[in-house]
């Protein structure tokens, strides 16, 4: 069972364009995190979101958690080459110790 | 760079094999997790060490047996693999086996299994 679906699984577009991409699930979380993953390296941490409704930017990218917390999305205003990447998100749940789920990412790519 | 570091970068082997990968953190934390990641398939979490006692097992096959010496460092050996065991294995590392740390990941060691 696929706890974190994210969407889209694929995504190409140009540079300057905006994208949101989502991390959808039926579970609650207490936490949510995203990560960006590039070629031949292993995921760097990028935002974690802990409240219900949070906003948090960074940069061009904003990330905002939903107020069931079951759900998140990363929106990129102005997409540029250095953007590109497999984007993951991870939730995790105070009952579970350190035990992230993670979804099964979104590879986008930026053209110049 | 993490402070998570991982070699082999890349290994490829026979199913009939035996090798090992090597994770270490310079992050004085003390807990190290091994992960799995497949194409088109989420994380898979292998092994979770907490202050040097494994804490996790996710019904993860014999034929890879972790080894944890001490808190900052952690050992995958590999022995009689079969060609789906091809992936990408990460390393990671965080405070300590809570909810709330965040989990720093090395670079990974790209396994090609013939």
């Amino acid at each position: 069972t696929q706890l974190l679906e994210q969407s889209p699984q694929f995504l190409s577009i140009q540079e300057g364009e905006n994208l949101t991409v989502y991390c959808n699930s039926s579970s609650v979380f207490s936490s949510l995190q995203w990560y960006r993953q590039e070629p031949g390296e292993g995921p760097v941490l990028l935002v974690t979101v802990v409240t219900g409704g949070e906003v948090k930017k960074l940069k061009r990218l904003t990330f905002q958690f939903g107020d069931a917390r079951k759900d998140s999305s990363l929106h990129i205003t102005a997409a540029q080459p250095g953007d590109t990447g497999l984007y993951l998100c991870a939730g995790a749940k105070n009952t579970n110790a350190g035990k992230s789920t993670f979804g099964d990412g979104t590879t986008l790519t930026v053209k110049p | 760079e993490t402070g998570v570091t991982q070699t082999p970068r890349h290994l490829v082997m026979g199913m009939t094999n035996k090798k090992s990968l090597k994770c270490e953190q310079h992050l004085g934390h003390n807990a190290m997790y091994w992960y799995k990641q497949s194409a088109k398939k989420p994380l898979e979490l292998m092994f979770v060490y907490s202050l040097e006692e494994r804490v996790e097992n996710n019904s993860v096959p014999s034929r890879f047996s972790p080894e944890c010496p001490n808190s900052s460092h952690l050992f995958l050996h590999l022995h009689t693999l079969q060609p789906e065991d091809s992936a990408l294995y990460l390393c990671a590392s965080s405070q300590d086996f809570q909810w709330a740390d965040t989990q720093y990941f090395g670079p990974g060691t790209r396994l090609t299994v013939l």
